[in-house]
């Protein structure tokens, strides 16, 4: 399963929305109904943190400002209000084919 | 709170042998499988293998079905990655992470392998 993101990388204003885009080449939706289409982040010098799990639900401690979107094959990221400490590389991740996990290429977010 | 930390990571000549550890602790680790994913500049972060809880079952990617093993010690609540024949593809930040049915949650902070003559 390929993941594609977009845009690879953008630089946003503090205070400013911020999205990002990930396609799948296959559908997510598993049997169960659920689908598992993740996020996480990986701050400069440290390892990925979850940001979201199966699409929309947001991981322990993550701001509300993070909001997952999307269904099937498309996929969206959305930061309502870019904080400085946002900045890092962003990975969406498929778990539908679990257990060949599959990454997005990443991108990278930066502060103007 | 959970944390792992990984360990063992090393320079190696091509075809060389390493082992990586992965140490847990902050919950019940014999409940949880375990993974180990990879991280290079090429491409990026790559799932390696996984390990169920009570070891008896293991899933590698194919590209690296055969020259990787993995295990578990739930007594010492810590996971293994044997890494044999290495190559210089190889050479990355090999990370452990846990199980959040079908992705994963927590991630340790990850041990660079290089494959170096």
């Amino acid at each position: 399963i390929a993941m594609t993101q977009t845009p690879l990388s953008l630089s946003v204003t503090p205070g400013q929305p911020a999205s990002i885009s990930c396609k799948s080449s296959e559908s997510l939706l598993n049997s169960d109904g659920k689908t598992y289409l993740f996020w996480y982040l990986q701050k400069p010098g440290q390892s990925p943190q979850l940001l979201i799990y199966e699409v929309s639900s947001r991981f322990s401690g993550v701001p509300e400002r993070f909001s997952g979107s999307g269904s099937g094959t498309d996929f969206t990221l959305k930061i309502s209000r870019v904080e400085a400490e946002d900045v890092g590389v962003y990975y969406c991740m498929q778990g539908r084919h679990s257990p060949l996990f599959t990454f997005g290429q990443g991108t990278k977010l930066e502060i103007k | 709170q959970v944390h792992l930390v990984e360990s063992g990571g090393d320079v190696v000549q091509p075809g060389g042998s390493l082992r990586l550890s992965c140490a847990a602790s902050g919950f019940t680790f014999s409940t949880y499988v375990m993974h180990w994913v990879r991280q290079t500049p090429g491409k990026g972060l790559e799932w390696v293998a996984d390990i169920h809880p009570d070891g008896g079952n293991k899933n590698f990617v194919d590209s690296m079905r055969g020259r990787f093993a993995i295990s578990r010690d739930n007594s010492r609540n810590t996971v293994y990655l044997q890494i044999n024949s290495l190559r210089a593809e190889d050479t990355a930040v090999y990370y452990c992470a846990r199980d959040l049915h079908w992705g994963f949650d927590y991630w340790g902070q990850g041990t660079l392998v290089t494959v170096s003559s």
